[in-house]
């Protein structure tokens, strides 16, 4: 079993739509960080999160340290929104090293 | 700042080659790592260094090799490349701040394709 967990693994929606991803851990961590990597390859850093909640924009991330569980959340979501999601986990060993989920492909239709 | 930057973006290897991949980040960052991306698979971590002078293996490092002379720079060595080091590999750099973690700034990747 997979230290961390997304879902759904793709996802497709219409402009307009409200988007949640999930992710699951089972290791206890120091912070749980939201990428987001573009069609072209690349990764951006979206939220790094210990507990709470976190807002950038129309992009929502929550963390529920009890239940090992993390929710990425697009409100009113654009075609340009269109990516794969990938949530990580570092652990508390302090390099900082992340283990990753397989990441969610996620295609909003204008 | 450039970030962190790799080269090259693209490569291809026959089976035996070695080569290196390069990684610099300007942002000052002591940690640095190498991650390896397959279709499908989450990002792996290869290697890790927490400064200059100091490289530890990750998931993934059979078949490569690393070295931090500098703060700046965290080559990736292949030594007698194999079909399975088809791949992705992405360079990342971070700041632990005291009080707990910082986010992970990526380079673009090099798509190395093993023939």
């Amino acid at each position: 079993k997979n230290e961390v967990e997304q879902s759904p693994q793709n996802l497709t929606a219409q402009e307009g739509e409200f988007i949640t991803i999930n992710c699951s851990y089972s290791v206890g961590i120091s912070a749980l960080h939201w990428l987001q990597q573009h069609p072209g390859g690349g990764i951006v850093s979206l939220f790094m999160l210990s507990s709470g909640k976190k807002k950038h924009g129309r992009l929502i991330a929550t963390i529920n340290i009890q239940e090992k569980h993390s929710s990425l959340h697009i409100t009113a979501s654009h075609p340009r929104d269109s990516a794969v999601y990938i949530c990580a986990v570092s652990g508390r060993g302090g390099s900082e090293k992340l283990v990753f989920g397989k990441g969610t492909k996620l295609t909003v239709n204008p | 700042n450039a970030g962190v930057t790799q080269t090259p973006k693209f490569r291809i290897l026959k089976i035996g080659q070695s080569m290196t991949l390069q990684c610099t980040q300007d942002m000052n960052h002591n940690y640095m790592y190498w991650y390896r991306q397959d279709p499908g698979m989450g990002l792996k971590l290869i290697y890790y260094s927490v400064g200059a002078g100091i490289t530890d293996k990750g998931e993934v490092p059979n078949g490569y090799n690393v070295s931090r002379s500098t703060t700046e720079d965290f080559p990736l060595r292949l030594e007698l490349a194999a079909p399975s080091q088809t791949s992705v590999y992405f360079c990342a750099s971070t700041h632990p701040l005291t009080s707990g973690t910082d986010t992970q700034y990526f380079g673009p990747g090099t798509r190395l394709t093993v023939l």
